[in-house]
């Protein structure tokens, strides 16, 4: 079965260093998103991209974060100068079209900012 | 802006017993989710609602979607330990949200013996 997979499943950074979280998203989706979830907390939206543009982004995605898909099958999150607070859980997730369609998650990737 | 509100938060239920958790939402929806989530784990789809009156049922759980009332409901029958895990609901705007999905605050649920 299909699914959308994450690299690392965990990293461990230090404070003011960039990471770069990757997913390669289900092969014949076509919109992209990228979730976070703070130890405890819900699942937060960061952002949506279609047709290689950020389509809606939320306010916590600021200058700090870019998304990119770089060759055609992955898709990435980078922070440029991360934080304390950056730790969390971070979720990819696909799908064929949109809001007309089931999104699909894949396994997380545990950001730890040190 | 969307809010999507559940409760309780906290849930802990003798197994056998029956519960519902709700999930209420401000504004029309497209489709709404419900996901359960193990400690550190990714999100398992449980149900997808999509019209009013909708109702679900996978084993013990069984979900339902009133438009109207901007209500869903997971409802927990002859709950088992297995059950034990962190369940969400989440709701798509539809329209031109491009399928962003806000979420509530969770429900976690722990079935004792």
């Amino acid at each position: 079965e299909p699914e959308v997979t994450q690299t690392p499943s965990h990293q461990v950074t230090q404070m003011g260093q960039e990471v770069i979280l990757r997913c390669v998203p289900i092969s014949n989706h076509l919109y992209f998103y990228w979730y976070r979830q703070i130890l405890g907390q819900k699942v937060e939206f960061l952002v949506s991209f279609y047709n290689n543009e950020i389509s809606e982004k939320s306010e916590i995605f600021d200058d700090q974060f870019s998304v990119e898909r770089p060759d055609g099958s992955n898709f990435t999150l980078k922070i440029r100068s991360t934080k304390l607070e950056d730790s969390a859980m971070y979720f990819c997730a696909s799908s064929v079209q949109g809001s007309k369609t089931e999104a699909f998650f894949g396994q997380g990737t545990r950001l730890t900012v040190v | 802006e969307l809010k999507v509100e559940q409760n309780p938060l906290f849930l802990s239920m003798q197994e056998g017993k029956n519960y519902t958790i709700y999930c209420n939402y401000s504004t029309t929806s497209d489709r709404l989710y419900w996901y359960r989530q193990d400690p550190g784990k990714s999100l398992e789809s449980l149900f997808v609602l999509l019209s009013n009156g909708a109702v679900k049922q996978e084993g013990r759980l069984m979900a339902s979607l009133d438009t109207k009332a901007r209500l869903s409901t997971l409802h927990i029958t002859a709950a088992v330990h297995d059950l034990s895990a962190t369940y969400f609901c989440a709701v798509d705007e539809g329209g031109t949200s491009y399928g962003k999905l806000t979420f509530g605050q969770g429900t976690i649920l722990t079935v004792h013996p």
